[in-house]
């Protein structure tokens, strides 16, 4: 009963350098989310995605690319980390039914990045 | 833009107590509100979310209201538990095209032994 898992869960970067943060879920969902959690505020939508092959830029999607080759999978990626990216990233899942935003998001636990 | 407020950002009651974490919205064209829970060093976890026609929504011990001409929702919580212990967080999500939730930065919430 896995539901959201991210991977990893904790890195540290140097500033300038490239990673992919992934996102998997098993609930057969067809909506899919990246998030950053930053201290004092709420969660920031960075992209988003309603359904395999398609994304969509949410409310801070700049210096972060996404893809979503297959279903179950959903990547977040920083192609020259800057430390402004130093956040707690969550991706969470969502069913289509009922349009999006309708039915719960379900989170994984979250991926701790640190930029140096 | 939609900003959601949550006040106090830290609360803390003895255990048994009856108590209320607010939420307010600056834009009441919403189309669902969402209250969802985090343990420190997890994820969120969605504990009740009403539609814009609804007035409220019940769930055990939790019980989340919405008055979108006013801005506000409240989520009570009955007979405070120290397992209550977490942060509290609302989200609204707007109508029209608009497809991402907007959430409020949370109230922490200790209910001590």
């Amino acid at each position: 009963n896995a539901g959201v898992t991210q991977t990893p869960k904790f890195r540290v970067l140097k500033t300038g350098q490239s990673m992919t943060l992934l996102c998997a879920q098993d609930m057969n969902h067809e909506y899919m989310y990246w998030y950053r959690q930053d201290p004092g505020m709420g969660l920031r939508l960075i992209h988003y995605s309603v359904g395999e092959g398609t994304t969509a830029k949410g409310e801070v999607p700049d210096g972060y690319n996404v893809s979503r080759l297959k279903k179950q999978n959903f990547l977040l990626g920083l192609e020259s980390a800057a430390p402004s990216q130093t956040s707690v990233y969550f991706c969470a899942s969502s069913p289509g039914t009922g349009g999006i935003g309708n039915q719960p998001q379900h989170f994984g636990d979250g991926t701790r990045l640190s930029i140096l | 833009k939609q900003e959601v407020t949550q006040i106090p950002a830290a609360l803390s009651v003895p255990e048994g107590e009856n108590l209320v974490l607010n939420c307010s919205f600056t834009d009441s064209a919403i189309y669902n509100l969402q209250w969802f829970r985090q343990d420190p060093g997890k994820g969120l976890t969605s504990l009740l979310l009403i539609q814009s026609s609804q007035r409220e929504q019940t769930s055990g011990r939790l019980n989340a209201s919405l008055d979108k001409s006013s801005g506000r929702s409240t989520l009570y919580i009955a007979a405070s538990q120290p397992g209550d212990s977490a942060t509290y967080l609302c989200a609204v999500r707007g109508s029209g095209s608009a497809r991402q939730l907007t959430f409020g930065s949370g109230t922490q919430l200790t209910v001590l032994p």
